[in-house]
Order: structure tokens, then C-alpha cells, then sequence
């Protein structure tokens, strides 16, 4: 089983819609989650964490965390062309040294 | 204010070739981490560094690979006697403290090796 899994996609959602990404993790001691965005040829950047059950937002993005069902998701709203990217879940692995451990990617493609 | 700096962006290394990866990191982090990204694939770790110590290696293949982070300069990652399938992105991170809940980390535009 793969510690962070994520839907590959690609996924594809009109302009102005809501675009949902999800993720699941393996290690129920988990505690910190991420989402970064990485367009085609770049590096990721970080856009959300969230540590606590519930729903955190900034913007229009809100992050979703469901830690009994080892579950964690992103909500693109009203989205737009410049969100196409690649999103990718980490999630703090703490056996041993802490380090970021990412899922596979979800390609998102907004269309106008 | 200088981000993860990693140098050189592009790299092409015959078959067999030593491949050398930089990564300056943010002003002030001691805390280095190098990651792998084959195509269409997520971000694999291979090596958590801070100054002079390999503190977790356990994604690092066993032969060919090595990893530094000295005292002064920067990190470099080590590919020795490259093959094809070493050609991927490798993306280093920096951060200020090893607590990552605590302390963003930041990534460099990573080094792209192609092997021939």
C-alpha cells in the first residue's frame, strides 16, 4: 500500500466550477498535511496545510481533513485556466527524521 | 532574499558518466532534503541532510548515488556511472528547522538530468 495515494487523473473541470482533489494516507499517526501546486517544468509550491480534523479555507481554496478516514482533500472554487497544474498531497512522515512524503499527482486541467 | 538556488538546471550525461547536483539553500536553513521526480509521478525522497551529517538516506539507491551537505557550500547530490534510467528532475528542499509541521519547506527549481 502506498503511503500517500492520490488519483492520478487527469481530471478535468469547466472554468468557474468547483475542482475537487483527493488524497488518502496510510500512517493513522499522521498529524500535518499538505497540497502544492506544480505547473509543467516547475517546482512545487505549498498553497495549503491543515493539521486539524475539519475544513480549513484560504481564498478560494479549502482543505478538507477527515483523520479517522485517513483522508485529506482540496476544493479549487470558481476555478480558472491559471489553476491547471499538478497537485500534489505530502504528508509529514515522522518515524525517524521528519520529511515529506508525496503522492503520485493529480493533473488538473481547467477548461474555458 | 535568494531562494533554493540548484544548479545546473539542465544536465546531459552520457551513460556511464558522473552526474554532480548543487543546492544552495535558503539563507540561514540548515536542513537539506534531495527528491526524484520521474515523469508524470510524484516527488520520491532519497536524503535528508544538515551541515556536515546524512541524517536519513533510506530513499537513496544503495550503489551509485551520494549525497553531501558540508560545513561551508552547498549540498551536492552524487550520481556515479549514470544510466538511462537516472533521467528524471531532482528537486531539492531547504528548511529552517527540522520540526517541518512548524517551518515551511522551500523548493528549488530543480536540476533536469537526461542520460544518453
Amino acid at each position: 500500500q502506498k503511503e500517500v495515494e492520490q488519483n492520478s487523473g487527469p481530471l478535468s473541470v469547466p472554468e468557474g466550477a468547483i475542482a475537487s482533489l483527493n488524497c488518502t494516507y496510510s500512517d493513522r499517526v499522521s498529524q500535518s498535511f499538505f497540497w502544492y501546486r506544480q505547473y509543467s517544468g516547475k517546482s512545487p509550491e505549498l498553497i495549503m496545510s491543515i493539521y486539524s480534523n475539519g475544513d480549513k479555507e484560504d481564498g478560494r481554496f479549502t482543505a478538507q481533513l477527515n483523520k479517522a478516514s485517513q483522508y485529506v482533500s482540496l476544493l479549487i472554487r470558481d476555478s480558472q485556466p491559471s489553476d491547471s497544474a499538478t497537485y500534489l498531497c505530502a504528508v509529514i512522515k515522522i518515524q525517524g527524521a521528519q520529511k515529506l512524503v508525496f503522492g503520485q499527482g493529480t493533473r488538473l486541467t481547467i477548461n474555458p | 532574499n535568494a531562494g533554493v538556488m540548484q544548479n545546473p538546471r539542465h544536465l546531459v550525461r552520457r551513460r556511464g558518466q558522473e552526474a554532480r547536483l548543487r543546492c544552495s539553500p535558503v539563507k540561514g536553513h540548515s536542513h537539506v532534503y534531495w527528491y526524484r521526480q520521474l515523469p508524470e509521478e510524484g516527488l520520491k525522497f532519497m536524503v535528508y541532510l544538515q551541515k556536515e551529517n546524512i541524517i536519513d538516506e533510506s530513499g537513496m539507491p544503495k550503489e551509485r548515488f551520494s549525497a553531501e551537505f558540508p560545513k561551508e557550500g552547498p549540498s551536492i547530490l552524487r550520481i556515479q556511472q549514470v544510466v538511462r534510467g537516472d533521467s528524471a528532475a531532482y528537486f531539492c528542499a531547504s528548511s529552517y528547522s527540522g520540526t517541518l509541521r512548524s517551518t515551511e519547506a522551500f523548493f528549488g527549481q530543480g536540476t533536469r538530468l537526461t542520460v544518453v
